[in-house]
């Protein structure tokens, strides 16, 4: 099925540990973004990329990094696990609708820190 | 600082009711307003959207209406059903430009 794909579903990490959370989307969309949804805040832009070989910081980049890997892939690195990074991860990609512009999102990544 | 605000955090209907969601903007550069429907698990799907060169847009049960002196714009979920139960976001953009804004979405529970 076309959509976006994003690995691992659940994590847990300690503390300091790092990981990288995986996207790949299978629509030919140039620009993919990566959400972080909390309780009463809705979905926050961490990172974004445009186009293949661009990114760009969002409203919460900090403790983040991503690789735009080509075109089809979009990863998020956390370097250093904080408890304030517990969250629920989306990664999302846009294509042209008709009144503008569809975002796809993935099923998300459950990311617990302890 | 958040550009979308949208209220109610969370709602409780009967079946059969009508839902009212709202939102306000504050950037008049915003010329692109959709609603995503996010149920448990799963990620946003985008429901209904609109531009501020009309005032309403309709598709089945689904309304949005847009006042964009009062830069204002609301969803109406219109004989509401137990599967319309999920969380609603509003969001708003700017043609050519590449980010979505959302606002903080609304838990929507209807009772059957």
């Amino acid at each position: 099925n076309a959509g976006v794909t994003q690995t691992p579903k659940f994590q847990v990490l300690k503390t300091g540990q790092s990981m990288t959370l995986q996207c790949a989307q299978d629509m030919n969309h140039n620009s993919m973004y990566w959400y972080r949804q909390d309780p009463g805040m809705g979905l926050r832009l961490i990172y974004y990329s445009a186009s293949e070989g661009t990114t760009d910081k969002g409203e919460v980049p900090n403790g983040y990094n991503v690789s735009r890997l080509n075109k089809r892939e979009f990863s998020l690195r956390l370097e250093s696990a904080a408890p304030s990074q517990t969250s629920v991860y989306f990664c999302a990609s846009r294509g042209a609708g008709g009144t503008g512009f569809v975002y796809t999102f993935g099923s998300g990544t459950r990311l617990t820190v302890v | 600082q958040q550009q979308v605000k949208q209220s109610p955090q969370s709602l409780i209907v009967q079946k059969g009711g009508i839902s009212i969601i709202n939102c306000a903007y504050e950037n008049t550069a915003f010329d692109y307003f959709p609603w995503y429907q996010q149920f448990p698990g799963k990620g946003p799907a985008l429901l209904i959207a609109i531009r501020p060169d009309v005032s309403e847009k309709k598709e089945g049960r689904f309304t949005i209406s847009f006042n964009k002196s009062a830069k204002q714009f609301s969803l109406h979920i219109m004989d509401s059903q137990p599967g319309d139960s999920a969380t609603y976001f509003c969001a708003a953009s700017m043609t050519g430009g590449s980010r979505l804004t959302f606002g903080e979405g609304t838990q929507l529970t209807v009772n059957p």
